[in-house]
This record gives C-alpha cells, sequence and structure tokens, in this order.
C-alpha cells in the first residue's frame, strides 16, 4: 500500500464548478497535512496546511480532514482555466518521527471553460 | 513571507563535471533544507533531508558521494553534482522548513547533462 495515495486523473471540470480532490494516507499517527499546486515545468506551491480534523476555508479554498478515514480532501470553488494544475498531497509521518513529508503522485486537474 | 530562492535556474554542463546548486531562503530562518528530484510526469523525490550545520541524511539509493551537500547557514544548501551524467538530467527543487512542518519551495532548476 502506497503511503499517500492519489488518483492522477486527469480530473475535468467546467469553469465555475466545484473541484473535488482526495487523498488517504496509511499512517494513523500523521498529525501535518498540505495540499501544493504545481504548473507544469514549475515547483509545487503551498496552498493549504490543516492539522485538525474537520474545515479548513482560505478564500475559494476549503480543506477537509478525516484522520479516523485518514482521508484529506481539497475543494476548489468557482474553478478558473488558472486553476489548471497538478495538486499534490503532502502528509508528515508521525510514526517515523521525522522532518520530512510524503507527497502523493499528484492529481492533475484541468478546467475547462 | 516563505520565499525561497535556487540558482541557476538552467544549467547546461558535459558529462564528467560538477554542477553546484545553491538554495537561500530570503525572509526567514530554514532549520531545515530538503532537496528533490522530479523527473518529467512524475512526483517528487525527496533526496536528502539537511540540517545547518550537520551532515545530510540521504534517502535510500540516493549516493551521497555523489550528491554532496552542504548546509553552511541557516539560509542556504547547496546541492553538488558531482561527475554528472545523462541520467542525472532532472529538475531539481529544494525546499526549506522554518518551524512546524510546511515546507515552501524553490523554483527549482532544471539540469541537462550533455
Amino acid at each position: 500500500q502506497k503511503e499517500v495515495e492519489q488518483n492522477s486523473g486527469p480530473l475535468s471540470v467546467p469553469e465555475g464548478a466545484i473541484a473535488s480532490l482526495n487523498c488517504t494516507y496509511s499512517d494513523r499517527v500523521s498529525q501535518s497535512f498540505f495540499w501544493y499546486r504545481q504548473y507544469s515545468g514549475k515547483s509545487p506551491e503551498l496552498i493549504m496546511s490543516i492539522y485538525s480534523n474537520g474545515d479548513k476555508e482560505d478564500g475559494r479554498f476549503t480543506a477537509q480532514l478525516n484522520k479516523a478515514s485518514q482521508y484529506v480532501s481539497l475543494l476548489i470553488r468557482d474553478s478558473q482555466p488558472s486553476d489548471s494544475a497538478t495538486y499534490l498531497c503532502a502528509v508528515n509521518m508521525g510514526s517515523y518521527n521525522t522532518d520530512k513529508l510524503i507527497f502523493g503522485t499528484g492529481t492533475r486537474l484541468q478546467v475547462f471553460p | 513571507g516563505a520565499v525561497v530562492s535556487q540558482h541557476p535556474s538552467r544549467v547546461i554542463c558535459k558529462s564528467g563535471t560538477s554542477v553546484k546548486i545553491e538554495c537561500r531562503s530570503l525572509d526567514f530562518q530554514a532549520t531545515t533544507m530538503f532537496w528533490y528530484r522530479q523527473f518529467p510526469k512524475q512526483s517528487l523525490m525527496l533526496m536528502a533531508t539537511s540540517n545547518e550545520g550537520s551532515k545530510a541524511t540521504y534517502e535510500q539509493g540516493v549516493e551521497k558521494d555523489k550528491f554532496l551537500i552542504n548546509h553552511a547557514s541557516l539560509t542556504l544548501s547547496t546541492l553538488t553534482v558531482t561527475s554528472a551524467h545523462p541520467e542525472d538530467s532532472s529538475f531539481y527543487i529544494c525546499s526549506a522548513r522554518e518551524a512546524g512542518y510546511e515546507q515552501y519551495f524553490g523554483p527549482g532548476t532544471r539540469l541537462t547533462v550533455t
């Protein structure tokens, strides 16, 4: 089982719709969760971090965390073509007692006009 | 805040030569810096973790004698690819962490070995 799993996509949504990106992780004691956006040919950009169960909203982005289900998601409201990118889920594996993040392989999002 | 720079952004070198890549945290002190490599259409692969003033911790399968990492200060880490070969051609990205677990990435360095 992969440590952090994401559907590779592409996920295609029309402009203005809600894009829902999902991520599951294997380590039950993980405490820190992150969503990064990566445009083609560029480096990742941190867009959200979440540490507690529930929802965290920042502008058009909402991160949702359910530790019991080992599931974290990212919702993008009013999707724009400029949101088209690969979204990487990253998890700090708490039981490894380490600084490093484990990244999923990313979900490619396509927002069409 | 949380700006990380990398230099150079692109480099082309001949096989057998060495290349140094710099990573700097511009507006914060980075207790830890990370070096990643990314091949086309693949995810990030962590190469090593470096803490200021101590030896880097390399991931399994990464040759420490080939990829030399020096974390000289709280704002600077360097990666030197020694005796580069065409298979080392890749996108090298550093990230820096101040406190907590949020990592901020530099813009990356595209290395091409001919």
